[in-house]
């Protein structure tokens, strides 16, 4: 079965330092979507992406964070300076064009930020 | 007013029992809602999809959907002890491409 899949499952930085997470989509989806999951709290949305650009972006994806397809299967994720609080579970997801889209998650990645 | 209200506090059931979960939202115009699992310190897991009216059943899952009061529910018959995870309720709304998510439900089947 088709499946969202991401890199790293774990990474831990240290406060200012960039990080990138990566993400390959189910090949056949054509929306992709980061979303965050502090500890203990809700699922939050922080932005999508269709044709090449951002479609929309949540208030928490501020001027740190940027999202790029830098080629015809990856997704990512970049943040130029991390900040404690960055410190999440990151889920990236995609879902088919039109429709009611489901989305499909892959299995995160846990940003620690010490 | 949130988005996506999931307000009752964990759910524990007997094993064989039937759970039941509710959700409402706050947009009118929402025309797709979902029901995830999320088992702890995993990513979230689509269970069911309802966008009309009415029941929908899945297995032992049956989503309801009542547009007119902005309520959906979830119910998981003769639960098993794997169902225990928290249960998540979104939202597509009007106008956007991105769920919105509720705080989630915690379910605890007890053997």
């Amino acid at each position: 079965e088709p499946e969202v899949t991401q890199t790293p499952s774990h990474q831990v930085t240290q406060m200012g330092q960039e990080v990138i997470l990566r993400c390959v989509p189910i090949s056949n989806h054509l929306y992709f979507y980061w979303y965050r999951q502090i500890l203990g709290q809700k699922v939050e949305f922080l932005v999508s992406f269709y044709n090449n650009e951002i479609s929309e972006k949540s208030e928490i994806f501020d001027d740190q964070f940027s999202v790029e397809r830098p080629d015809g299967s990856n997704f990512t994720l970049k943040i130029r300076s991390t900040k404690l609080e960055d410190s999440a579970m990151y889920f990236c997801a995609s879902s088919e064009a039109g429709g009611p889209r489901e989305l499909f998650f892959g299995e995160g990645s846990r940003l620690t930020v010490l | 007013q949130k988005e996506v209200e999931q307000n009752s506090g964990p759910l524990s059931v007997p094993e064989g029992a039937i759970a039941s979960l509710n959700c409402t939202y706050s947009d009118r115009g929402s025309q797709s809602f979902f029901w995830y699992r999320q088992y702890s310190g995993k990513s979230p897991e689509l269970i069911m999809s309802i966008y009309s009216n009415g029941d929908k059943e899945d297995g032992r899952f049956t989503a309801q959907l009542n547009k007119a009061s902005q309520y959906v529910s979830l119910l998981i018959r003769d639960s098993q002890p794997s169902d225990s995870a928290t249960y998540l309720c979104a939202v597509r709304l009007r106008g956007n491409n991105r769920l919105a998510f509720g705080k989630g439900n915690q379910v605890v089947v007890i053997p």
